[in-house]
């Protein structure tokens, strides 16, 4: 079965520290990427995403993705965290023809001022 | 500021109640969507209407019965539910359902509580 591996359950950073959340699929043909963001309090939005092209992917709030098809990962990436990017952070894939989303189990990050 | 809204924002109801979720999109858009998010569980699929049809029903249980009078507008009837269904219920829509890249836009939720 499709299955979206989030390896980081809980991440805690001091501000202007690099992050970056792993995210690992198991589909070995065409993949659509996603990741969404949930800030405290608010809904799930969208912070970037990936279905063709550059494997670079940039989003919001400076936030970048990049795809790398041998290692099925799409990480998700920022060099300098701020306070404001406290939130949990969900990968997601749709995998060939498949309309229905496959999402991660989350990853909450703490960034102390 | 989200497109989708969802009434109400929390919902505590007794295993023989019977309750409905509400869900409006102001987008425009022809697909919606129910999601059950639960505690140290991935995001679970339930529903999809695509144009007011059902194109999806991913085995849920029948004590929860979707409704979509039209494109803006979803429910979702809750009756003799079980305390495990006690979640957060996302809404959510897109522009099409059949596009595989489409953004899905997100409601608050419905903290729900089963007594």
């Amino acid at each position: 079965a499709q299955s979206v591996s989030q390896h980081n359950h809980h991440v805690i950073l001091s501000e202007a520290a690099s992050l970056e959340l792993g995210c690992n699929y198991s589909y070995g043909g065409t993949v659509n990427l996603f990741w969404y963001v949930q800030y405290p309090g608010q809904h799930l939005q969208l912070l970037l995403k990936y279905f063709s092209g550059d494997p670079l992917v940039k989003g919001i709030k400076g936030f970048e993705a990049e795809f790398i098809k041998s290692k099925f990962s799409f990480n998700l990436r920022k060099p300098s965290v701020q306070w404001s990017d406290t939130a949990e952070y969900f990968c997601a894939v749709n995998a060939g023809n498949n309309r229905k989303l496959i999402w991660g189990l989350g990853t909450s990050l703490a960034v102390n001022p | 500021e989200t497109g989708v809204t969802q009434t109400p924002r929390h919902l505590v109801m007794g295993m023989t109640n019977k309750k409905s979720l509400k869900c409006e999109q102001h987008l425009g858009h022809n697909a919606m969507y129910w999601y059950k998010q639960s505690a140290k569980k991935p995001l679970e699929l339930m529903f999809v209407y695509s144009l007011e049809e059902r194109v999806e029903n991913n085995s849920v249980p029948s004590r929860f019965s979707p409704e979509c009078p039209n494109s803006s507008h979803l429910f979702l009837h809750l009756h003799t539910l079980q305390p495990e269904d006690s979640a957060l219920y996302l809404c959510a829509s897109s522009q099409d359902n059949s596009h595989l890249t489409d953004t899905q836009y997100f409601g608050p939720g419905t903290r729900l509580t089963v007594l």
